[in-house]
């Protein structure tokens, strides 16, 4: 079945560190990936996806993301931390069905930024 | 604001009340996603709606659930006779509707059910 791991569910950086925030998931097909950012009480907002093509894929807020189809994962990375990246963060793949897709997430990542 | 419109952003209910969340997608988008976020956990596809159309209920509970997306007005999630367990975060999510087109989330309706 299509799932989506994300193995730490609490980090803590300091401002100005470099972050990486882990996702593996498991589809049989190409998968199309997604990184979402939610701030408390809020939605989630798209930070980058993943279709095909370059598998480095950049997205706003100066976020990255790389997909190794060897490893069946999608890592997010930012080299610089700021404290407004506190907020939770959610990977998900796309499972195609018909002509549409519904998003399977992760349970989440709670980042917390020291100052 | 172009983007999906959820309201209301917080609704309480007591047991045993019914529920109405609306969502309004972003313009041009006519298909419509619900998804549920239960407390410290990541969100679970319920249902999809084109317009005047379930397309795919897979993630719906089997009862007191039920969506709706009208030719005219919102898509409405109800949800009937509502128990503690309802208790949760309910997002609205639009696309364009082509396979690779990425959905864009509205804020959410917090439900709390006393």
């Amino acid at each position: 079945a299509q799932s989506v791991t994300q193995p730490d569910i609490h980090i803590t950086v300091s401002e100005g560190a470099s972050l990486e925030l882990r996702c593996n998931y498991s589809y049989g097909a190409t998968p199309y990936l997604f990184w979402y950012v939610q701030s408390p009480g809020q939605g989630l907002q798209l930070l980058l996806k993943y279709f095909s093509g370059d598998t480095l894929v950049q997205g706003i807020k100066g976020f990255e993301a790389e997909f190794k189809r060897s490893q069946s994962s999608f890592n997010l990375r930012k080299p610089s931390v700021h404290w407004s990246d506190a907020a939770e963060y959610f990977c998900a793949v796309a499972l195609f069905s018909g002509g549409y897709n519904k998003l399977i997430f992760g349970a989440g990542t709670r980042l917390a930024v020291h100052p | 604001n172009a983007g999906v419109m959820q309201n209301p952003r917080h609704l309480v209910r007591r047991r045993g009340q019914e529920a109405r969340l609306r969502c309004s997608p972003m313009k041009g988008h006519s298909h419509v996603y619900w998804y549920r976020q239960l407390p410290e956990e990541g969100l679970k596809f319920m249902v999809y709606l084109q317009k005047e159309n379930i397309i795919d209920e897979s993630g719906m509970p089997k009862e007191r659930f039920s969506a709706e997306f009208p030719k005219e007005g919102p898509s409405i999630l109800r949800i009937q006779q509502v128990v503690r367990g309802d208790s949760a975060a309910y997002f609205c999510a639009s696309s364009l509707g082509t396979a690779n087109q990425p959905q864009h989330f509205g804020d959410g309706t917090r439900l709390s059910i006393l």
